[in-house]
């Protein structure tokens, strides 16, 4: 079975903290994602990687950065955590080949207060 | 660029009562289609996918989908809905050959199962 690993289910984390969100998958997976999901919202992309180093702003960047350093592992981080980016962070993969059906980590819900 | 449009946002409906939950995309180029569960607290679970072929797909715990190229749509069905089919579902789009730019979601629909 692929897995996707996020590495915290819930997170509390101060106004300005600087924050991370870990994810690693284990099928060899070219492709990683970040999504951010809000009520009425649905999933809106943050940044995308298809390869190691490689990343790519998806609709809402801002407040965000990544790094991808190894294949299997793809980071995001808030550089200074504001209340607005409350909210479930999922972590997903896919392969560049077949069908590019994505597979998603558990969620991290993350709260700034 | 694609778009995807969840017609409703809550879908109630009682237990053992059939279930459509309707799907219509646009893009200017050929694409991949797939439903998405959520349930409670968890990550996205695929439900189907159509690739090609025949229209009509089958996915897991018995719900389908029919894929209709003139409108655009892929509504999702249930015949017979249980209370633990409860959930969030989500329709989502990638182009073919664009596995790297990720899936574009719709804003899900909330299935409530009344007993």
């Amino acid at each position: 079975d692929v897995k996707v690993t996020q590495s915290s289910r819930y997170l509390v984390k101060r106004t300005g903290e600087k924050v991370f969100l870990e994810c690693v998958q284990d099928m060899d997976h070219e492709n990683m994602f970040w999504y951010r999901q809000d009520p009425g919202l649905g999933l809106r992309l943050i940044y995308f990687s298809y390869d190691v180093k490689m990343k790519e702003k998806g609709d809402i960047p801002e407040g965000y950065s990544v790094s991808r350093e190894k294949k299997e592992r793809f980071s995001l981080i808030l550089e200074s955590a504001s209340t607005n980016q409350t909210s479930m962070y999922l972590c997903a993969s896919s392969s560049i080949q077949g069908s590019t059906e994505a597979f998603f980590g558990q969620g991290t819900r993350l709260t700034v207060v | 660029a694609q778009s995807v449009t969840q017609l409703d946002s809550q879908v109630p409906v009682f237990e053992e009562a059939p279930v459509e939950l309707r799907c219509n995309y646009s893009s200017s180029v050929s694409v991949y289609l797939f439903w998405y569960v959520q349930y409670p607290n968890q990550g996205l679970q695929l439900l189907l996918k159509y690739l090609s072929g025949s229209t009509l797909v089958k996915g897991i715990n018995g719900f389908e989908a029919e894929f209709n190229k003139s409108q655009t749509s892929f509504h999702l069905r249930k015949p017979s809905v249980h209370i633990s089919d409860t959930a969030e579902y989500f329709c989502a789009v990638i182009r073919l050959g664009g596995g790297a730019d990720g899936l574009t979601f719709g804003k899900g629909t909330h299935l409530i199962i009344q007993p």
